[in-house]
Order: C-alpha cells, then structure tokens, then sequence
C-alpha cells in the first residue's frame, strides 16, 4: 500500500495569516495524482485542491495552493489570508494508476479570532 | 442535486448483529468505495467497485461485505460486527479517469458495543 504520512497533527494560526501543511508520499509510480480533502466539524469530505504528477505548475484555487516537489515526494498545502470557516481537519490523499486512493492521517487546523 | 447518500448516519448496535449500510448516488458514477476513518489512521479503504457485480479488497476488508447489483447501490455488510469495527465510515463514488475526485457520503458513526 502507498504510504502518505502527514507529520504535523495540530498547527494554529491567527486569522488573516498563513498556515503551511506538510505531506510526503512514498511510491515508485511516475504517474499519479494528489489531492487535498477538508473535513469541518459536520464531518464533510470537501475537495480543495488537486495536482496532477506530470504537471510541474502547482495548482491554486483562490487562497488555498499547494508546492509540490516530485523529487522529493512532497505535496503542501498552503492556506492564505486564513478565515475562521478554514478550521477543519485538512487530508493528504494520493492516487495511482491502480485507482486507490490512500490518505494521510490528517493535520487538525484551528484558526485564531 | 447530486449527491452520494448514506444511511443510517448514527448507529448503536450490539456484537453479532448483522447490520447493513446503505450508499446510493445519483450521478451515474463507475467506481465506488467505502472508507473507514479512524483517529491518528486517516480513512482507509474498506471496499471499491470498479462496476456492476464487479468488487475489490481494499487496505481493511476483513469483517465486511460489500456487493454492487445495481450501478447506484453499494451496501456495506457487516455480518457479524465486534468492538473493534466501531469507527465512522464513507461511501464515496466518482466517475472514472484518475484525475476525477470522489464525491462522498456525509458518513455513518457506528458504535458496536
């Protein structure tokens, strides 16, 4: 089974700030597909972003963008202008040819007022 | 509104009483999955279905049935549940391509005492 490993449990951060979340992949597949998934307190499963491995432009969407290192198998979530309607658990999931999606443990964010 | 449908969304149950899960789409979608989401574990996957009347293991199938008669339909059976099977639970669906995200149910809390 693919591995993604998320190492950071809990981060904080002020609103109106910037907030960085971690997750490394482990495979030996060239081609495949990454995705970050939000889920709120009413228990959701929200898409926020998605990246394409054959694609070197790290995708964005509005304040939520990611810098995905192939090399070095990393795939972060960066999270502007934070807003109270942000806080959730944020999942790292990750999807080979074999169409399995595997995901990370998740990262808890909690935005300061 | 497409959606993927769960139900029940909250069960207490007993050990040994089989129990099923029902998950429904009304989008057409090819694959479908079940998850289960356990804390510090991410969600791992229970079941997929690539099809009609075609079913795969996951990471986690041991104690659980599935089966897809109709394209819609992909119950999940636990024929006789334990302790250790108690955990929040995802249906998700999503059409096929490898860059397509699931869209997923609102998620089931199982408790089995």
């Amino acid at each position: 089974a693919q591995t993604v490993t998320q190492s950071q449990p809990e981060m904080s951060v002020q609103e109106a700030e910037t907030v960085t979340l971690s997750c490394t992949y482990d495979t030996s597949e060239s081609d495949y597909y990454l995705f970050w998934y939000k889920q709120p307190p009413s228990r959701q499963m929200i898409l926020v972003i998605r990246q394409e491995a054959y694609k070197q432009q790290n995708a964005t969407e509005n304040r939520f963008s990611v810098n995905f290192q192939k090399a070095a198998k990393s795939f972060s979530l960066k999270i502007s202008d934070s807003q109270l309607g942000d806080a959730a658990m944020y999942f790292c999931a990750y999807r080979s040819a074999e169409y399995k999606l595997s995901f990370g443990a998740g990262t808890t964010v909690t935005v300061r007022a | 509104e497409a959606q993927v449908t769960q139900n029940p969304r909250y069960l207490i149950t007993v050990t040994g009483k089989k129990l099923t899960v029902t998950c429904s789409q009304n989008m057409n979608h090819e694959y479908m999955s079940w998850y289960r989401q356990d804390p510090g574990l991410g969600l791992r996957q229970i079941y997929y279905s690539m099809n009609v009347e075609v079913t795969d293991k996951g990471d986690v199938p041991e104690g659980y049935k599935v089966s897809r008669k109709e394209k819609r339909n992909f119950p999940l059976i636990l024929e006789s549940p334990s302790p250790n099977q108690t955990s929040l639970y995802f249906c998700a669906s999503r059409s096929l391509g490898l860059y397509q995200p699931q869209h997923f149910g609102d998620g089931t809390r199982l408790s089995i005492l």
